[in-house]
């Protein structure tokens, strides 16, 4: 079975504090990504890494920062939380290889995050 | 105009109907189409994936594509409580790669 972790399911965090959420996959994707799903906005992209120590901005980067030490990990910063960041953050990871019968994306069990 | 568009419902239905739940969009470009299933205060779990046109079937579900009118749809035969989720559509151009298009999710209610 494929597996995305989130080490963090539900996190209550103050305004200002600096925020990690890590995220592993088993898979040996080359490609991790970061989004936040919010009511009726769907899910919006923050940062992608296609490849160790690679990063693209997403839709949405601002107040947020990602690293990938090792091609398992990517890991989410909130430099500084702020409450407008209060979300349910996923980790999605995807091959980088060809696949003959398509390209799928899967995801994480999702982190609650509630800055007060 | 968004890439993807999904209705949002709500859509309630009894126990035993058939579901019907679809997505529009609008780059004729996608050639990979998926269906997730999120429960809630969860991920988003691939149920399904299809590439081009046609059909494709797995046990109570089937995933529909008509690339000539942009329109794809999954539906559920036989529906349980259990199915009671969001289901969200995605697609992509290629094979490989890192960019997902993803709707906003139609929330299901089977009511038993």
């Amino acid at each position: 079975d494929v597996k995305v972790t989130q080490s963090s399911r539900y996190l209550v965090k103050r305004t200002g504090e600096k925020v990690f959420l890590e995220c592993v996959q088993d898979m040996d994707h080359e490609n991790m990504f970061w989004y936040r799903q919010d009511p009726g906005l769907g899910l919006r992209l923050i940062y992608f890494s296609y490849d160790v120590k690679m990063k693209e901005k997403g839709d949405i980067p601002e107040g947020y920062s990602v690293s990938r030490e090792k091609k398992e990990r990517f890991s989410l910063i909130l430099e500084s939380a702020s409450t407008n960041q209060t979300s349910m953050y996923l980790c999605a990871s995807s091959t980088g290889r060809p696949r003959t019968l398509g390209n799928t994306i899967y995801f994480g069990e999702g982190s609650w995050l509630t800055v007060v | 105009q968004k890439e993807v568009e999904q209705d949002p419902g709500p859509l309630s239905v009894p126990e035993g109907a058939i579901v019907s739940l679809n997505c529009t969009y609008s780059n004729s470009a996608f050639q990979y189409f998926m269906w997730y299933r999120q429960y809630s205060r969860k991920g988003p779990e691939l149920l399904m994936y299809t590439y081009s046109s046609g059909n494709k079937e797995d046990g109570r579900f089937t995933a529909q594509v008509d690339k000539s009118s942009k329109y794809i749809s999954l539906f559920i035969r036989d529906s349980q409580p259990s199915d009671s989720a969001t289901y969200l559509c995605a697609m992509s151009r290629y094979n490989t790669g890192n960019q997902f298009y993803f709707g906003t999710g139609t929330s299901l209610t089977v009511i038993p």
